[in-house]
Formats: structure tokens, sequence, C-alpha cells
């Protein structure tokens, strides 16, 4: 089944200790992004890759990093990660940057206290 | 810059009445305009794009270029219509960004 799969679903952690949000595609997509999703805002994109070692900053990138070394996978790192980034994540990819569709994750939960 | 604006947070109706959810957008260019919906506990799943001009699960949304809208239409409500619905552009020049709106969350009641 072709697929976007974030892990972990939930997470609740403590400030300032590092954690990493795992994002993989079995669809060969070579673009790929990260949102968060809060109440009253939507979703906002934090990073994106258009393939292999090319990523850029979204709207909202600051406190977070990324990386891709394989095109399947776009690990989303928080490492020092505040309350204030407690939020509804969302991975997504797509096989282009226009006229496609955008598959997104299950998302994850994350809570920072 | 680009800005899409769903002016209603709730949208209250009753089986078999008549939906519209609206959406503005602003943007410079030609975008590509979707609605995306969200059930309860569910991930993001496109539910139309304007491109493709269909209808889906009885939803209908043009894309009015004057008034700058895409609002997203169902004559009939049904109840396996509650969720969360997102309008989102995609600009030629923004890198595969989707920018979405606040959401409208549609609560259809028997």
């Amino acid at each position: 089944e072709a697929q976007v799969t974030q892990n972990p679903r939930y997470l609740i952690t403590v400030t300032g200790k590092k954690l990493t949000v795992t994002c993989s595609q079995n669809m060969n997509h070579e673009y790929m992004s990260w949102y968060r999703q809060d109440p009253g805002l939507g979703l906002r994109q934090i990073y994106y890759s258009m393939n292999v070692e090319v990523t850029d900053k979204g709207d909202v990138p600051e406190g977070y990093k990324v990386s891709r070394k394989e095109k399947r996978n776009f690990p989303l790192i928080l490492e020092s990660p505040s309350p204030n980034q407690t939020s509804l994540y969302f991975c997504a990819s797509s096989s282009g940057l226009i006229n496609t569709e955008a598959f997104f994750g299950q998302g994850t939960r994350l809570t920072v206290v | 810059a680009q800005r899409v604006t769903q002016p209603e947070k709730l949208l209250s109706v009753f089986k078999g009445a008549p939906v519209e959810l609206k959406c503005n957008y602003s943007y410079s260019g030609s975008p590509e305009l979707f609605w995306y919906v969200q059930y309860s506990r569910q991930r993001l799943q496109l539910l139309l794009r304007h491109i493709s001009r269909e209808s889906i699960k009885g939803f209908t949304a043009d894309l009015n270029k004057g008034e700058t809208s895409f609002h997203l239409k169902k004559p009939f409500a049904q109840e396996e219509d509650s969720a969360m619905y997102y309008c989102a552009l995609r600009g030629t020049d923004s890198w595969g960004k989707l920018q979405f709106g606040a959401g409208t969350q549609v609560v259809v009641t028997p």
C-alpha cells in the first residue's frame, strides 16, 4: 500500500531533550515536507526537501532540523525542544512540485513539558 | 505573498441540508487550489483539486478567479461528512509548498 509513515504517533518529552520524528514514504517521491498543525492556524510548513541532500526552510523552521540522506526518509529533529513546539506534526510527500497530490502521514502529536 | 482565508471556524448543518465552505485566496499568479479533509483521528487526505474539476463524495468546488474564491459545496450533507476541511493553495513559485487556511470544522447532525 502506498503510504507515508510517521513514528511515533504520540510523544511526551521534557524541555531540552533531543528527539527525532521519523518519516518514510514508499512511493519513490522526490518531494517531502514537514508541517505543524495548530488550532486556528491550519498547517504551516517547517522544512521541505526536493531530493536527496536538498533541503530548505519553510515558513516556521526555527528550532527544527531535517536531513535527507535517502529518498524515502525525511526525519524531523528537535535538538532542544521547547513547550512552544507542542503541536501536531505531519509529514507529506509528492512526486513533484506542481500538478501532483500531496500524501500525508498519520501525524505525530508532540507534547513538550 | 500567498494567503488562504477560511472565514468559518465551525459549520453546523442538519443532515440533508446543503453545505458550503468558503475559501478565498490571495496570490498574484495562477495557483493550484485544493480541498483536503481530515476525519477524526485520521490523516489529511485530498478531497478535490481545481484542475480535475470532478465531484468527490458529492462535493464540488469551482475556482472563481475574479473573486479569488474556491468554495466547497455539497447539496445534501451526510453525517459522515463531519470532519475538518482545509483549503490549500500551491503557487507556481512556492517550491511545492501548500499554503493552508485555518480550517473549517463541519458538524452534521441528524
